[in-house]
């Protein structure tokens, strides 16, 4: 079953970039690499998806590598409302959006 | 556009007790997908329809946990008899197609005692 690795926490200045990386040795080759927000008693958000080198969009960036096996949330000048856990499920690839949830990033944005 | 709602948003039931809860995705997606969190732990797949068909449903953990999508709109989650370890949040996605961004609704958190 696919799985992904993430720091279970970080912290950041308000203003800062953060950059948060995930591992997913076991990516399929038809997957696409997901990431979600997520804050206290609410469901998971959508942020950014990308199968292959960079995305963005107007809330983030996301670097990924040639051979996939990680890859990199970029938020700019995060402010303290960023605060939240941050996910990057892996998929089952063939058409299925069965997602496997890891621990996520808990993110703090401090004054 | 409105988001994926989901209610009831809380409740509490005995163990033993039947609950339903009820999934209405955003109106034109397809994909509709059933996740739960139980006891602290990760958010884990339960099944996903495409339309009224279930395309998935390896994740559902017994036979007392019952799926439907009559007509392809609205889905419901039944559980029947509600144990112990039932407690958590259960949350429905939905999405346009199965590689394209799925939308969350805010969850139902089921309270069994």
């Amino acid at each position: 079953l696919a799985k992904t690795t993430q720091p279970i926490s970080m912290d950041s200045y308000e203003g800062q970039e953060v950059n948060i990386t995930c591992s997913h040795n076991n990516i399929a080759t038809n997957d696409y690499i997901t990431w979600y927000q997520q804050f206290p008693s609410q469901g998971p958000r959508f942020i950014i998806q990308g199968y292959k080198t960079k995305v963005t969009n107007e809330v983030a960036s996301l670097f990924i590598p040639a051979d996939r096996k990680s890859s990199t949330l970029s938020l700019p000048r995060v402010s303290l409302s960023d605060t939240a856990v941050y996910y990057c499920p892996a998929g089952t690839g063939a058409g299925s959006y069965q997602l496997t949830f890891g621990k996520g990033t808990k993110l703090s944005v401090i004054p | 556009e409105a988001g994926v709602t989901q209610f009831p948003s809380h409740s509490v039931i005995e163990k033993g007790q039947t609950v339903t809860l009820r999934c209405d995705p955003i109106s034109g997606h397809d994909n509709l997908y059933w996740y739960r969190r139980v006891m602290g732990k990760e958010i884990k797949f339960l099944l996903h329809f495409v339309k009224e068909s279930k395309q998935d449903e390896s994740g559902m953990p017994n036979n007392r946990f019952l799926a439907e999508r009559t007509g392809g709109t609205y889905s419901t989650l039944k559980v029947q008899p509600a144990e112990l370890e039932d407690s958590g949040v259960y949350f429905c996605a939905s999405s346009r197609g199965p590689n394209t961004e799925a939308f969350f609704g805010q969850g139902t958190r089921l309270t069994v005692v």
